[in-house]
């Protein structure tokens, strides 16, 4: 069975940075495009950006208020994929999780990152 | 972007009925889409994906259909622990946009 586990969510600070990680296993991790979402406290969920496979060249898209201050990297020998969050606000405040659509939609249980002063 | 439209955005209906509940793409998708159910504090389920495909482990009163831009989600006969929201999301090009999401409960 696919499994995902997020980790590293943290409360820290407006202009702050944190790395996500989630590890993944049950599948073919290399051969997977992988995905973030987040869902802000109260609200609906929003697709955070992808990282295709590296035969796909590896390439990146992100959600339009995250670009230019999130990036998504991923490290096939560890089975990882990371979120390198940086120049952080109040309103990234919310659970994250990681998830893949290779075969069905499959998500972690998410990991809590708290934004605040 | 391809936006999703999801409706209704709430909805109460009594034991037993049949619900439905759709999402229309802004675009085609093909049949690259998935359904969602959230219940309150807890992580969001997948239901269904490839807009038809009932994921292991979901109740048979469940059912996803449509491609392209338009696509329903079937409850054949609500039971109480359905209360929820419920989410659709497109896979077929990056943002993979959500629907609004239904918040759905019971009369």
């Amino acid at each position: 069975d696919v499994q995902l586990v997020e980790s590293g969510g943290d409360l820290v600070k407006p202009g702050g940075s944190l790395r996500l990680s989630c590890a993944g296993s049950g599948f073919s991790f290399s051969r997977a495009w992988m995905s973030w979402v987040r869902q802000a406290p109260g609200e609906g969920l929003e697709w955070v950006g992808r990282i295709k496979s590296k035969t796909d060249g590896e390439t990146t898209d992100y959600a339009a208020p995250v670009k230019g201050r999130f990036i998504i990297s991923r490290d096939d020998s560890r089975n990882t994929l990371y979120l390198q969050m940086n120049s952080l606000k109040t309103e990234d405040t919310g659970v994250y999780y990681c998830a893949t659509y290779t075969s069905g939609a499959s998500w972690g249980q998410g990991t809590l990152v708290t934004v605040s002063s | 972007d391809i936006q999703m439209t999801q409706s209704p955005s709430s909805l109460s209906a009594s034991v037993g009925d049949r619900v439905t509940i759709t999402c229309r793409a802004s675009q085609g998708i093909s049949n690259y889409l998935a359904w969602y159910q959230q219940k309150p504090g807890k992580v969001p389920k997948v239901l269904i994906y490839t807009a038809s495909t009932l994921e292991s482990g979901v109740p048979s009163r469940f059912s996803g259909s449509g491609s392209g831009t338009d696509f329903t989600l079937t409850i054949s006969s609500l039971q109480p622990e359905d209360v929820a929201t419920y989410y659709c999301q497109e896979y077929n090009s990056a943002p993979y946009n959500f629907g609004q999401g239904t918040k759905l409960d019971i009369k």
